[in-house]
């Protein structure tokens, strides 16, 4: 099946620092979605970008699907950004509807 | 609201005993999705289904049995056959049958096996 590789596994970062996160992916994918996962459990939805660039407020993301990665930007970094950041990747064929997720970046921001 | 809504939050069950874990979504989502969380890891996939009384194993489905008798409810079962339940897992939606949507969760329920 498709593998999907996170980097960095921790990040650590003062309050208004930038970062970013990159997914890369094995295959050829059809879905990719980036995730936040609060202290709580829940799953938060970022981006859904299986190709492409897109824009949310101070999170951007670009996935560059012909070269099989996909980069997270945190821009001005706030303590309630801190959790962890999944990646899941979705391939076509017999596997429509299932995501494979990374191993997630745990971002620590301090004030 | 719409959402996706998964109970208990938190179960505790004996060894040997099977647990149902409850997922009902009322955003007209055709497929639903079962994951599993070990601390530390990612998400696993136990079940999918993309239409009603349908429904494929995932990458960990042994141990684990669902139904799919309704658009909205996608049950999960734990069995005794499943060698390590302790876990956090999360029931999914997604619009399509077809992959190529967004994916929301619901906010997880805690299985503890003791």
């Amino acid at each position: 099946g498709i593998q999907v590789e996170q980097s960095p596994p921790d990040l650590i970062l003062q309050e208004g620092a930038n970062s970013t996160l990159r997914c890369n992916f094995s295959d050829s994918v059809n879905n990719l979605q980036w995730f936040h996962q609060n202290p709580w459990g829940q799953l938060i939805n970022l981006f859904y970008i299986p190709s492409g660039t897109k824009q949310n407020g101070r999170l951007s993301a670009t996935t560059v699907a012909t070269e099989r990665y996909s980069l997270l930007y945190i821009s001005s970094s706030q303590t309630t950004d801190s959790g962890v950041y999944f990646c899941a990747v979705g391939a076509g064929g017999t596997s429509y509807g299932k995501l494979t997720f990374g191993q997630g970046t745990i971002l620590t921001v301090h004030p | 609201d719409g959402g996706i809504t998964q109970s208990p939050k938190y179960l505790f069950r004996k060894e040997g005993q099977n647990v149902t874990l409850s997922c009902e979504q009322n955003l007209n989502h055709d497929a639903m999705y079962w994951y599993r969380q070990d601390p530390g890891q990612g998400l696993r996939l136990i079940y999918y289904s993309q239409i009603v009384n349908d429904f494929q194993k995932g990458d960990i489905a042994e141990g684990y049995s669902v139904s799919r008798e309704k658009k909205e409810s996608f049950p999960l079962t734990v069995t005794s056959a499943q060698k390590n339940p302790t876990a956090f897992y999360l029931c999914a939606s997604s619009k399509d049958r077809v992959g190529k949507n967004t994916i929301y969760f619901g906010e997880g329920s805690w299985l503890t096996v003791v």
